[in-house]
């Protein structure tokens, strides 16, 4: 049972627009939530993070969104730049314990 | 500041064997996580250390066994290595705060 879910593998933005990816999960108890992205043949880097007293956080050009009511967050990147282009995870899990479950990530390719 | 460091980068094994991975996390940090990535899917938590004490396990067989030493680096232990336990292995770790900070990762071949 995937307990976080990243429905779209792949998605395809033009450099300047706004990237949206989102994440669904199951578990209404996590209450901490992490955002990274990551290139071949390196681990994943940390974007951003957003506990669930917030439903909004935001650091440079990232965004992250967070519906408690609808177990939905969604990570905007603006404006979109190439070097973005990278698998974006999202981590869902309980803070302090540093346990978390992972969705199956999403390509996002900046199109120059 | 240094990242988190990993050791070996690559790492080639034939079923049945045992192998090691090293860990040393970010200066100042005292909790050590590992997780393993599949191709395809997210990364999948193993254990987590904090203080030289397990405070985490995740699904996984007893053939993996970790430990984290005095100065806060990790080992990752897998035993009787299957063809299912090829995967990139990541080492995460953190200072206190909820979000973890991986390393490069070693990728376990097992043939």
């Amino acid at each position: 049972d995937q307990q976080v879910k990243q429905n779209s593998p792949s998605l395809s933005v033009q450099e300047g627009r706004i990237s949206i990816l989102n994440c669904d999960y199951t578990n209404s108890m996590f209450d901490y939530f992490l955002w990274y992205k990551k290139y071949p043949a390196e681990g994943p880097t940390f974007l951003i993070s957003i506990s669930s007293i917030k439903d909004k956080n935001e650091d440079g050009r990232f965004t992250v969104f967070l519906n408690k009511s609808a177990k939905h967050l969604s990570l905007h990147i603006v404006p979109s730049q190439p070097g973005d282009s990278a698998v974006y995870f999202c981590a869902a899990g309980f803070s302090g314990t540093y346990k978390y479950i992972f969705g199956t990530g999403t390509r996002l390719k900046v199109l120059a | 500041d240094a990242g988190v460091t990993q050791s070996p980068t690559h790492l080639i094994k034939t079923r049945g064997q045992q192998v090691t991975l090293r860990c040393s996390p970010i200066s100042g940090h005292k909790s050590v996580s590992w997780y393993q990535q599949v191709l395809g899917q997210g990364p999948q938590f193993i254990f987590q250390y904090y203080e030289k004490e397990e405070r985490g396990r995740g699904n996984f067989p007893d053939r993996f066994s970790a430990r984290q030493f005095p100065n806060y680096s990790s080992e990752l232990n897998v035993n009787a290595l299957l063809l299912g336990d090829s995967a990139l292995y990541l080492c995460a770790s953190s200072r206190g705060e909820s979000s973890l900070y991986f390393g490069p990762g070693t990728r376990l071949t097992v043939t």
